[in-house]
C-alpha cells in the first residue's frame, strides 16, 4: 500500500533552523512534493524533488532520499511568519500519479 | 484565469439543504481535484477528474456527494441532504497534467447548522 508518515507538530524558535521529516512507501515513486499551509489558507507550493538530492530555494531547501523512502524540509532562520502547517505529497505509478498527502506537520514559532 | 477560483467562499446552510459549489481551474489545466479538508486535519481526496477520462470518484464519502465537470472548465461539488459532519473546507485544485504539481483554490468553508 502507500503511506507517508511526518510528525504531527513541531516547534522551534525563531531565527534557528528546524527539520521536517517525511517518510514515504510507494510504488512507482514520481516525485514529492513539499506545501506550506497557513492557517485558514489554501496550500501553496513550496518544493519538488525527483532525484535524490538537496533543492535550495532561499531559506527553504528539500532533500530527497529515494532508497531510504525519505525527505527532509529544512527551514533556516526561522521567522514568526514560518509559522503553518508543512504537507509532504508523493506523486506514484500506483495512484495513478495522482498525490497522496501526507496529514501535514505544524510548525509552531516561539520568540 | 490566473488562478484557481471558488466559489461561494463561505456557505453557511441548514441542515438537509443541497448546497453547489464552484471551481473555475487555471486555464489549460486537464487535471482538477476535490479535497475536504476539517478543521485542524489534512486533505481528504474527494474526486479526480482528468481531461475527458472518466472521473476517480473513490474518495467520494456518500452517494450525497457528487461532481461534474465540462471538458475541461468549471467543476461543481453538489452535496445533497447536508448533514453536519459536512461541515468542512472544500479546496478545488488543478495541475497541467497529472503528475505535476497541484495549485489549490481559495476554499470554500461549509457551515451546516
Amino acid at each position: 500500500g502507500q503511506n507517508i508518515d511526518q510528525p504531527t507538530e513541531m516547534t522551534a524558535t525563531e531565527g534557528a533552523i528546524v527539520q521536517i521529516n517525511c517518510t514515504y512507501q510507494t510504488s512507482g515513486f514520481n516525485g514529492l512534493f513539499w506545501y506550506q499551509q497557513h492557517a485558514g489558507e489554501a496550500p501553496t507550493f513550496l518544493s519538488y524533488n525527483v532525484l535524490d538530492g538537496l533543492e535550495e530555494k532561499g531559506r527553504f531547501s528539500s532533500f530527497l532520499s529515494r532508497s531510504k523512502g525519505y525527505s527532509y524540509l529544512l527551514l533556516k532562520e526561522l521567522q514568526m511568519k514560518d509559522s503553518a502547517s508543512y504537507l509532504c505529497a508523493v506523486g506514484s505509478r500506483a495512484s495513478n500519479y495522482q498525490l497522496i498527502w501526507g496529514a501535514g506537520t505544524k510548525l509552531i514559532i516561539k520568540p | 484565469g490566473a488562478g484557481v477560483s471558488q466559489s461561494p467562499s463561505n456557505k453557511v446552510t441548514e441542515k438537509g439543504k443541497d448546497v453547489e459549489l464552484r471551481c473555475d481551474p487555471i486555464s489549460g489545466h486537464t487535471a482538477l481535484y476535490w479535497y475536504r479538508q476539517r478543521l485542524g486535519q489534512g486533505l481528504e481526496f474527494l474526486i479526480y477528474f482528468q481531461g475527458n477520462s472518466a472521473p476517480d470518484k473513490s474518495g467520494l464519502p456518500s452517494d450525497r456527494f457528487s461532481a461534474e465537470r465540462t471538458g475541461e472548465s468549471v467543476s461543481t461539488l453538489t452535496i445533497q441532504r447536508t448533514q453536519q459532519e459536512d461541515s468542512a473546507v472544500y479546496l478545488c485544485a488543478s495541475s497541467a497534467s497529472t503528475g505535476e504539481g497541484y495549485t489549490f483554490g481559495s476554499g470554500t468553508r461549509l457551515t451546516v447548522v
